[in-house]
């Protein structure tokens, strides 16, 4: 089956530094990512769509200066938290979607954020 | 805009038993796909079962099966035979089949029902 990565699987850091959280598409070609944030026991929150070689759509009120999204290739797109704050701290997940699978959204594992 | 909810926060079966977890959602358009997903506690987004809105025939798979009622806006998932490795998170997700756009694809997620399954 379709396999999404996501690196790192968790990270800590400070606050007013930056964080890159990777996602991979193993063995397809995602023309799409999603990005969603997610607090505990609560629903999955569309932040972006990546689309690749094209600019991120943003979600409404996700704001697009402190969360950047690089789609640069078909099996990868990456999410820059800017400046860090204890509050950007959550669970964040990614997936993609590949039409030659029949347009099903598969999921990376999830990347959990600490900003002390 | 779309709008899924699961009105039910938490629910819990026995072992072997059959449990029913509910979602709705409202949407204007005619072409779509509704999902559901399992969220165990490591978290991973693990596909149940999805349905053409084309298809009237219910979507099955081994003990997940749905009731989709259109005209209803309804669509629940029943697990028969439930299973400890059944516990988890589960989410009704709703998704435009209108090709184009750049968010072309995107999930709506319900707010989740949280299942236990009692030994």
């Amino acid at each position: 089956g379709a396999v999404v990565s996501q690196h790192p699987s968790r990270v800590i850091c400070k606050s007013g530094t930056s964080v890159k959280i990777e996602c991979r598409s193993l063995d397809f070609q995602a023309t799409t990512m999603f990005w969603y944030r997610q607090f505990p026991k609560k629903s999955l929150m569309l932040m972006a769509t990546s689309n690749e070689g094209s600019k991120a759509t943003y979600e409404q009120g996700v704001e697009k200066d402190k969360f950047l999204i690089n789609h640069a290739s078909l099996t990868l797109s990456t999410l820059t938290v800017t400046s860090a704050h204890p509050e950007d701290s959550s669970f964040y997940i990614c997936s993609a979607r590949d039409r030659a699978l029949g347009d099903t959204q598969y999921f990376g594992p999830g990347t959990r954020l600490t900003v002390l | 805009a779309q709008t899924v909810t699961q009105s039910q926060p938490e629910m819990s079966v026995q072992e072997a038993e059959t449990v029913t977890l509910s979602c709705t959602y409202d949407t204007s358009e005619s072409d779509y796909y509704l999902f559901w997903y399992k969220q165990p506690p490591s978290r991973q987004m693990i596909l149940v079962i999805r349905q053409e809105a084309y298809k009237q025939q219910n979507a099955t798979e081994n003990r997940f099966s749905v009731n989709f009622q259109k005209a209803a806006k309804s669509f629940s998932l029943k697990i028969s035979d439930s299973q400890l490795g059944d516990a988890a998170m589960y989410f009704c997700a709703y998704r435009s089949g209108s090709a184009g756009g750049t968010s072309y694809g995107k999930l709506t997620f319900g707010q989740g029902t949280i299942l236990t399954v009692h030994p």
